[in-house]
């Protein structure tokens, strides 16, 4: 059965700390990993990884995926309260028919104190 | 912001009546995806579409179906609701001839009593 696991599932920091969030996973046919922001609403798009070892960056945030260890990390340097959310991970598997489907983890919830 | 709408955004039904909800998308992307969020389990792939008249099923499918007559409109009906359906239910679409990631609607919030 296809898994995504991701650690911890909450967390809380002062603005300024740097925090790392893990996501693990057990999936036959990985195409992608994607990480989503969530702030009471929709989902919003982050990142979307497919070659190991390459990073992927957008101001404070980063990630890299390790598709030998089946993991990735998403680091936030310099946490502010604006980044307190819950942090999605998915990975995407595709089928016979090319279609793709996104297995979701539980998610970590990150609270920035002031 | 993708183009993408839900209606209604939030309702209230009893056990045992049908319920439709919609999804509309104003990107003409050919991918469209209904997911449900309950705590704990993050979001579960309901049924996903790849084109008008073209769905399969997603990892919780068991008690919905779904339609799509038309690009801009995906459809997902319980025929029948039952508590363990109250959740809060999000549309995704994806532009995969051009890259795969999704992007999601609003969201529903469907209580059944």
């Amino acid at each position: 059965e296809d898994k995504v696991v991701q650690s911890p599932l909450s967390l809380v920091v002062h603005e300024g700390d740097t925090v790392t969030l893990n996501c693990s996973y057990e999936v036959t046919n990985f195409r992608s990993l994607l990480w989503y922001k969530q702030e009471k609403k929709a989902p919003t798009f982050l990142f979307m990884l497919t070659s190991s070892g390459i990073e992927k960056k957008s101001g404070r945030l980063s990630s890299i995926l390790d598709k030998k260890e089946l993991f990735s990390i998403l680091n936030i340097t310099a946490t502010q309260t604006g980044d307190s959310a819950v942090y999605l991970c998915a990975v995407e598997t595709f089928g016979s028919s090319n279609t793709g489907k996104l297995i979701f983890g539980q998610g970590t919830t990150l609270q920035v104190k002031p | 912001d993708a183009g993408i709408t839900q209606s209604p955004r939030h309702k209230v039904t009893e056990t045992g009546t049908p319920v439709t909800l919609r999804c509309h998308q104003t990107e003409n992307h050919r991918y469209m995806y209904w997911y449900r969020q309950d705590p704990g389990h993050g979001l579960r792939l309901i049924h996903y579409s790849y084109g008008v008249k073209d769905t399969d099923k997603g990892e919780v499918s068991d008690g919905y179906s779904v339609s799509r007559s038309k690009t801009e409109d995906f459809l997902l009906t319980l025929e029948s609701a039952t508590s363990s359906q109250t959740s809060v239910y999000f549309c995704a679409i994806s532009p995969r001839d051009v890259s795969y990631e999704q992007y999601f609607g609003p969201g529903t919030r469907l209580t059944v009593t």
